[in-house]
């Protein structure tokens, strides 16, 4: 049990689709993240919460629209994907966004866009 | 920018010791993590360097030159169960959570 987790673990969409990653930590941390990772590529990230305030964005194309309810809560909107927007999304969680914490990772959504 | 280097692949038998190397070339620097993925999975944490020199946590020691641009991560008594991706990853600055991942080293351990 890492303290945080996404729904659903798997998910295959057309490319019409609107569609919502979730994500929620246990572990009363104040910032979370939104990571992609593609085949033989790095862990790329995409936008950062602190305080529920977001404090990072990627370039992230706007088809992709975070929301951050809460300190728990972390939501990736999702609509008119790409077939190269297919990838793992990893959600992460650390007590601060500042200073030396690690981050925590969720277990990821799989997505395939068709 | 940031660069980070790693090497792709490596290979190592049970019961030895291996070290993956990491370097970096980023416009600033607030410590260096390193993880480990299993296929499949999340990451996790395994270690973080802000200052110059060795941390060791059991099996697994992490060193870090910041002069250099320089980490390793050592594995002592090597394990099948050690088979992952570990990744290397820089924070630039304070700013919440800007890290930059490297590539991540594969290791594959063999009996």
């Amino acid at each position: 049990e890492t303290g945080v987790t996404q729904t659903p673990r798997h998910l295959v969409m057309g490319m019409t689709n609107k569609k919502s990653l979730k994500c929620e930590q246990h572990l009363g941390h104040n910032a979370m993240y939104w990571y992609k990772q593609s085949a033989k590529k790095p862990l790329e990230l995409m936008f950062v919460y602190s305080l529920e305030e977001r404090v990072e964005n990627n370039s992230v194309p706007s088809r992709f629209s975070p929301e951050c309810p809460n300190s728990s809560h972390l939501f990736l909107h999702l609509h008119t994907l790409q077939p190269e927007d297919s990838a793992l999304y990893l959600c992460a969680s650390s007590p601060s966004g500042t200073g030396g914490n690690e981050q925590y990772f969720g277990p990821g959504t799989r997505l395939t866009v068709t | 920018g940031q660069n980070i280097d790693q090497p792709t692949e490596m290979t190592a038998t049970e019961g030895a010791i291996v070290q993956i190397n990491c370097t970096y070339q980023t416009s600033g620097f607030n410590g260096l993590f390193w993880y480990q993925q299993h296929a499949g999975e999340a990451p996790t944490f395994l270690s973080y360097n802000v200052l110059d020199g060795l941390e060791e946590k059991g099996r697994f020691s992490s060193f870090l030159s910041r002069s250099k641009g320089y980490s390793y991560l050592l594995l002592k008594e090597l394990q099948m169960k050690d088979s992952a991706s570990y990744l290397c990853a820089v924070r630039a600055d304070s700013n919440a959570g800007k890290s930059t991942f490297g590539d991540g080293t594969t290791l594959t351990v063999k009996p």
